[in-house]
């Protein structure tokens, strides 16, 4: 199956830093979605990308799918605290079939 | 979105013995998954749930090992069986969220010993 290869792995950053991490894959996919987890949660929707080349945000959070259909990557813009958590990229074929790379683990110094 | 209440949160459990996850949807939806998420990993897709049919096994899960119901359009339970400690993980059911994404329910902890 498809994929994908996110990262950085882990990013330990300072308080108003800006972050960016991404997703790249060999295969095409037709929707490109970021996920947060919370410790002792399931993960989030933050944002979902339906169009290659389109770029979405969601207050600080700013994500793009890329125009190969084979990448994306999400930023954020000066990191608070409760940024902290698991970054998960999703990439969708079809509706019952989704994958998830293998996470971005934030860490936020105050 | 919907909203997924999911149970228990946490167990641990004997190994060898068998525990069954629950998943409650507040509406009714046509697809239900379930993943699972070991230690610091990603999730993976362990089965599609559809109402009225047997669930579809990802490959590498097997239906004696983690059977499925799906008794209604809000409801399904993951059973995980004769449990090892390398079944030790998160799983967690979800549904479609109507915008291409899903929605997860918090996930039930796991620990056989």
């Amino acid at each position: 199956g498809q994929q994908l290869n996110q990262s950085p792995q882990s990013m330990f950053i300072q308080e108003g830093e800006d972050v960016s991490m991404n997703c790249t894959s060999s295969s095409i996919f037709n929707t490109w979605l970021w996920y947060k987890q919370d410790p002792g949660e399931g993960p989030v929707l933050l944002i979902a990308l339906y169009k290659a080349g389109e770029l979405t945000s969601n207050g600080r959070l700013t994500a793009q799918f890329g125009t190969t259909r084979k990448d994306s990557f999400l930023n954020i813009s000066a990191s608070i605290p409760s940024d902290v958590g698991i970054y998960f990229c999703a990439g969708l074929v079809v509706y019952n079939d989704m994958r998830f790379g293998a996470g971005t683990r934030l860490t936020v110094k105050p | 979105s919907a909203v997924i209440s999911q149970k228990p949160s946490r167990d641990i459990c004997q190994r060898g013995t068998s525990l069954t996850i629950q998943c409650q949807v507040d509406s009714q939806v046509t697809m239900m998954f379930w993943y699972r998420q070991q230690p610091g990993q990603s999730l993976t897709l362990i089965a599609t749930a559809n109402q009225g049919s047997e669930a579809t096994y990802e490959s590498g899960f097997v239906i004696d090992k983690f059977p499925i119901s799906r008794p209604n359009l809000t409801f399904s339970t993951l059973t995980v069986s004769n449990m090892s400690p390398e079944d030790s993980s998160i799983y967690l059911c979800s549904v479609g969220a109507g915008v291409g994404g899903y929605t997860f329910g918090s996930g039930t902890r796991l620990t056989v010993v």
